[in-house]
Protein backbone atom coordinates (compact mmCIF):
# COMPACT_ATOMS: atom_id res chain seq x y z
CA UNK A 1 0.00 0.00 0.00
CA UNK A 2 1.18 3.62 -1.27
CA UNK A 3 1.96 5.05 1.99
CA UNK A 4 3.97 8.12 4.06
CA UNK A 5 4.71 7.21 7.54
CA UNK A 6 5.43 9.03 10.52
CA UNK A 7 6.44 8.20 13.94
CA UNK A 8 5.84 9.19 16.66
CA UNK A 9 2.36 10.03 16.34
CA UNK A 10 1.85 11.98 20.16
CA UNK A 11 4.77 13.13 21.84
CA UNK A 12 5.01 15.43 24.72
CA UNK A 13 8.47 16.69 25.61
CA UNK A 14 10.10 19.55 27.53
CA UNK A 15 11.65 22.61 26.54
CA UNK A 16 15.04 22.39 25.04
CA UNK A 17 15.39 18.73 24.61
CA UNK A 18 16.47 17.51 21.28
CA UNK A 19 13.87 15.13 18.97
CA UNK A 20 13.22 14.01 15.74
CA UNK A 21 10.13 12.95 13.72
CA UNK A 22 11.18 10.37 11.63
CA UNK A 23 9.23 10.29 8.15
CA UNK A 24 9.10 7.59 5.43
CA UNK A 25 7.61 7.56 1.97
CA UNK A 26 6.93 3.93 0.22
CA UNK A 27 6.35 5.11 -3.73
CA UNK A 28 10.25 6.11 -4.69
CA UNK A 29 8.99 10.20 -4.61
CA UNK A 30 11.41 12.69 -5.72
CA UNK A 31 9.80 15.26 -3.28
CA UNK A 32 9.11 15.62 0.02
CA UNK A 33 8.22 18.10 3.15
CA UNK A 34 6.96 18.93 5.85
CA UNK A 35 3.95 21.12 6.90
CA UNK A 36 2.87 22.38 10.37
CA UNK A 37 -1.09 23.17 11.47
CA UNK A 38 -1.63 25.50 14.15
CA UNK A 39 -5.64 26.61 14.67
CA UNK A 40 -6.67 29.55 12.77
CA UNK A 41 -3.16 29.52 10.87
CA UNK A 42 -3.77 26.44 8.50
CA UNK A 43 -1.12 24.51 7.02
CA UNK A 44 1.93 25.91 6.51
CA UNK A 45 5.16 24.56 4.82
CA UNK A 46 8.41 24.31 7.14
CA UNK A 47 10.91 22.43 4.83
CA UNK A 48 10.93 20.63 1.48
CA UNK A 49 13.09 18.45 -0.40
CA UNK A 50 13.27 17.76 -4.19
CA UNK A 51 15.72 14.85 -4.19
CA UNK A 52 18.20 13.46 -2.16
CA UNK A 53 20.63 16.28 -0.40
CA UNK A 54 18.61 18.91 -1.67
CA UNK A 55 16.61 20.93 0.84
CA UNK A 56 15.43 23.87 1.17
CA UNK A 57 13.31 26.40 3.51
CA UNK A 58 9.60 26.36 3.05
CA UNK A 59 7.59 29.21 5.07
CA UNK A 60 8.25 29.05 8.63
CA UNK A 61 11.65 26.88 9.28
CA UNK A 62 12.72 29.26 12.04
CA UNK A 63 13.64 26.28 14.64
CA UNK A 64 13.77 23.41 12.44
CA UNK A 65 16.35 21.21 10.78
CA UNK A 66 15.82 18.67 8.23
CA UNK A 67 18.02 15.94 6.04
CA UNK A 68 17.38 13.79 3.22
CA UNK A 69 20.37 11.20 3.02
CA UNK A 70 18.05 8.21 1.49
CA UNK A 71 15.29 8.78 -0.79
CA UNK A 72 12.14 7.46 1.30
CA UNK A 73 13.41 9.43 4.33
CA UNK A 74 12.66 12.87 5.18
CA UNK A 75 13.44 13.09 9.36
CA UNK A 76 12.37 16.53 11.05
CA UNK A 77 14.51 17.58 13.80
CA UNK A 78 14.00 19.88 16.38
CA UNK A 79 17.16 20.88 17.99
CA UNK A 80 16.08 23.00 21.24
CA UNK A 81 12.27 22.55 20.85
CA UNK A 82 10.10 25.67 22.38
CA UNK A 83 6.30 25.87 23.44
CA UNK A 84 5.80 27.85 20.19
CA UNK A 85 6.73 24.42 18.20
CA UNK A 86 3.65 23.17 20.14
CA UNK A 87 1.64 22.04 16.57
CA UNK A 88 0.23 19.09 14.43
CA UNK A 89 3.23 18.07 12.14
CA UNK A 90 2.40 16.41 8.90
CA UNK A 91 4.60 15.17 6.26
CA UNK A 92 4.16 14.78 2.51
CA UNK A 93 5.53 13.36 -0.70
CA UNK A 94 5.00 13.59 -4.17
CA UNK A 95 6.37 12.30 -7.32
CA UNK A 96 7.89 15.57 -8.53
CA UNK A 97 7.29 19.30 -8.63
CA UNK A 98 4.57 19.17 -11.32
CA UNK A 99 0.70 18.93 -11.06
CA UNK A 100 0.86 15.45 -8.97
CA UNK A 101 -1.04 14.03 -6.30
CA UNK A 102 0.78 14.91 -3.05
CA UNK A 103 0.29 11.90 -0.01
CA UNK A 104 0.29 13.15 3.82
CA UNK A 105 0.91 11.06 6.58
CA UNK A 106 -0.95 11.12 9.30
CA UNK A 107 0.38 13.24 11.60
CA UNK A 108 2.24 13.96 14.81
CA UNK A 109 0.96 15.84 17.66
CA UNK A 110 3.48 17.70 19.67
CA UNK A 111 3.58 19.47 22.73
CA UNK A 112 6.11 21.27 24.24
CA UNK A 113 5.76 21.84 27.70
CA UNK B 1 0.30 33.54 -5.18
CA UNK B 2 -3.00 33.94 -6.51
CA UNK B 3 -5.88 33.07 -3.46
CA UNK B 4 -8.78 31.32 -3.31
CA UNK B 5 -12.28 32.19 -1.55
CA UNK B 6 -14.33 29.20 0.15
CA UNK B 7 -17.15 29.52 2.68
CA UNK B 8 -16.49 28.73 5.55
CA UNK B 9 -19.54 26.19 6.21
CA UNK B 10 -21.76 23.47 4.10
CA UNK B 11 -23.84 21.49 4.83
CA UNK B 12 -25.77 18.74 3.34
CA UNK B 13 -28.02 15.29 3.53
CA UNK B 14 -26.40 12.20 3.44
CA UNK B 15 -27.15 10.60 0.12
CA UNK B 16 -27.63 13.84 -1.67
CA UNK B 17 -25.00 15.68 -4.16
CA UNK B 18 -23.25 18.30 -2.76
CA UNK B 19 -21.20 21.21 -4.72
CA UNK B 20 -18.76 22.72 -3.28
CA UNK B 21 -17.68 26.38 -4.94
CA UNK B 22 -14.54 27.98 -4.99
CA UNK B 23 -13.38 31.26 -6.25
CA UNK B 24 -9.72 32.30 -7.89
CA UNK B 25 -10.23 35.63 -9.95
CA UNK B 26 -6.48 36.34 -10.34
CA UNK B 27 -5.83 32.05 -11.29
CA UNK B 28 -2.74 32.15 -14.00
CA UNK B 29 -2.60 30.33 -16.79
CA UNK B 30 -0.41 27.45 -15.57
CA UNK B 31 -2.59 27.32 -12.41
CA UNK B 32 -3.50 24.19 -11.89
CA UNK B 33 -6.59 24.02 -9.62
CA UNK B 34 -6.45 20.85 -6.98
CA UNK B 35 -8.55 19.51 -4.29
CA UNK B 36 -8.07 18.37 -0.97
CA UNK B 37 -9.78 17.09 2.09
CA UNK B 38 -9.28 16.79 5.80
CA UNK B 39 -11.09 14.04 8.08
CA UNK B 40 -11.14 14.79 11.99
CA UNK B 41 -7.49 13.70 12.90
CA UNK B 42 -5.90 12.47 9.56
CA UNK B 43 -3.70 14.51 7.29
CA UNK B 44 -4.69 16.27 4.13
CA UNK B 45 -6.13 13.93 1.29
CA UNK B 46 -6.28 14.09 -2.39
CA UNK B 47 -9.58 14.45 -4.20
CA UNK B 48 -9.04 15.73 -7.51
CA UNK B 49 -7.18 18.58 -9.78
CA UNK B 50 -7.79 19.94 -12.88
CA UNK B 51 -6.35 22.79 -15.34
CA UNK B 52 -9.17 23.81 -17.80
CA UNK B 53 -10.86 20.89 -18.80
CA UNK B 54 -14.07 19.12 -16.64
CA UNK B 55 -12.50 16.48 -14.22
CA UNK B 56 -14.18 13.16 -12.84
CA UNK B 57 -12.58 10.65 -10.50
CA UNK B 58 -13.98 7.93 -8.05
CA UNK B 59 -14.25 10.15 -5.45
CA UNK B 60 -15.49 13.47 -7.20
CA UNK B 61 -16.54 15.37 -10.08
CA UNK B 62 -14.41 18.88 -10.79
CA UNK B 63 -16.49 21.94 -12.81
CA UNK B 64 -14.09 24.38 -14.13
CA UNK B 65 -15.85 27.22 -15.45
CA UNK B 66 -14.92 29.02 -18.92
CA UNK B 67 -13.14 31.83 -17.65
CA UNK B 68 -11.38 29.25 -15.27
CA UNK B 69 -12.02 32.24 -12.32
CA UNK B 70 -14.30 29.89 -10.31
CA UNK B 71 -14.97 26.09 -10.28
CA UNK B 72 -16.86 23.33 -8.13
CA UNK B 73 -16.32 20.39 -5.82
CA UNK B 74 -18.35 17.92 -6.76
CA UNK B 75 -19.57 14.84 -4.40
CA UNK B 76 -22.40 12.86 -6.04
CA UNK B 77 -23.75 10.94 -3.08
CA UNK B 78 -22.44 12.22 -0.02
CA UNK B 79 -21.83 10.43 3.33
CA UNK B 80 -20.94 10.41 6.67
CA UNK B 81 -17.81 10.19 5.49
CA UNK B 82 -17.30 12.93 3.55
CA UNK B 83 -17.48 15.27 6.69
CA UNK B 84 -14.53 16.76 6.30
CA UNK B 85 -12.64 20.50 5.35
CA UNK B 86 -12.45 20.80 1.76
CA UNK B 87 -9.32 22.77 0.75
CA UNK B 88 -9.22 24.45 -2.32
CA UNK B 89 -5.68 24.95 -3.93
CA UNK B 90 -3.96 26.59 -6.67
CA UNK B 91 -0.64 24.95 -7.67
CA UNK B 92 1.39 26.71 -10.15
CA UNK B 93 3.41 23.46 -11.55
CA UNK B 94 5.74 25.40 -13.88
CA UNK B 95 6.78 28.59 -11.39
CA UNK B 96 8.25 29.17 -7.78
CA UNK B 97 5.69 26.84 -5.61
CA UNK B 98 8.45 24.12 -5.40
CA UNK B 99 5.58 22.22 -4.84
CA UNK B 100 4.14 23.84 -1.91
CA UNK B 101 0.52 24.02 -1.77
CA UNK B 102 -0.73 26.55 -0.13
CA UNK B 103 -3.70 25.84 2.18
CA UNK B 104 -6.54 28.02 3.02
CA UNK B 105 -8.88 27.59 6.15
CA UNK B 106 -11.15 25.64 3.43
CA UNK B 107 -14.35 24.78 3.79
CA UNK B 108 -16.03 22.41 6.57
CA UNK B 109 -18.65 20.29 5.11
CA UNK B 110 -21.52 18.42 7.39
CA UNK B 111 -23.29 15.36 6.66
CA UNK B 112 -26.57 15.14 8.32
CA UNK B 113 -27.92 11.67 8.49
Amino acid sequence: EAQVTQNPRYLITVTGKKLTVTCSQNMNHEYMSWYRQDPGLGLRQIYYSMNVEVTDKGDVPEGYKVSRKEKRNFPLILESPSPNQTSLYFCASRPGTGPYEQYFGPGTRLTVT
Amino acid sequence: DAKTTQPNSMESNEEEPVHLPCNHSTISGTDYIHWYRQLPSQGPEYVIHGLTSNVNNRMASLAIAEDRKSSTLILHRATLRDAAVYYCILYNAGGTSYGKLTFGQGTILTVHP
